[in-house]
């Protein structure tokens, strides 16, 4: 039992360079979620999946694609990498929609874009 | 619109000594509230929550925070602390509305813990 898993652990892109950072659960959570984690700016949510083929954006998704064809698998995609996207990216699952189910993280990727 | 917000960037305490890491909060409706740590080059890691009922709820590795919903506050604590709680602390909120369900995070707070 994995939780929460994603790769790669570290990064570093090209501007304009294309990149899938992957998550992968294999607790059977229905919601998945990810976020960027900047200096003095805490965690920020990007876009997130409340069940498989259903995808919303959060508060900063200019710049990212997500899609969920499986319960399991949530990718974020960079179309054109950018200097501002060099962060720390979470994915976080959580079991259902229920007010006192807490978030389950990954490890994080840290992205650097030059 | 829901949010939490941590007035403090850093927290230092001597070890053996009681910590309060600062959480307000700000939402309408019933208020559900989270604390995570994260230690370094580490995922967060959940550590107490309050949904309803008591004000004082106890969590991992001895923490535990107080409700106060007078003073929209949400403070992590614990007795004594330890060098080993030296790590970065987040108050979390739940988001019932724009984003169905997912957390609303504050800034984070550095704790630091001396021998």
């Amino acid at each position: 039992n994995a939780g929460v898993t994603q790769t790669p652990k570290f990064q570093v892109l090209k501007t304009g360079q294309s990149m899938t950072l992957q998550c992968a659960q294999d607790m059977n959570h229905e919601y998945m979620s990810w976020y960027r984690q900047d200096p003095g700016m805490g965690l920020r949510l990007i876009h997130y999946s409340v069940g498989a083929g259903i995808t919303d954006q959060g508060e900063v998704p200019n710049g990212y694609n997500v899609s969920r064809s499986t319960t399991e698998d949530f990718p974020l995609r960079l179309l054109s990498a950018a200097p501002s996207q060099t962060s720390v990216y979470f994915c976080a699952t959580y079991l259902d929609r229920g007010v006192g189910t807490e978030a389950f993280f990954g490890q994080g990727t840290r992205l650097t874009v030059v | 619109a829901q949010s939490v917000a941590q007035p403090e960037d850093q927290v230092n305490v001597a070890e053996g000594n009681p910590l309060t890491v600062k959480c307000t909060y700000s939402v309408s409706g019933n208020p559900y509230l989270f604390w995570y740590v994260q230690y370094p080059n580490r995922g967060l890691q959940f550590l107490l929550k309050y949904i309803t009922g008591d004000n004082l709820v106890k969590g991992s590795y001895g923490f535990e925070a107080e409700f106060n919903k007078s003073q929209t506050s949400f403070h992590l604590k614990k007795p004594s602390a330890l060098v080993s709680d030296s790590a970065l602390y987040f108050c979390a909120v739940r988001d019932l509305g724009g984003s169905q369900g997912n957390l609303i995070f504050g800034k984070g707070t550095k704790l630091s813990v001396k021998p």
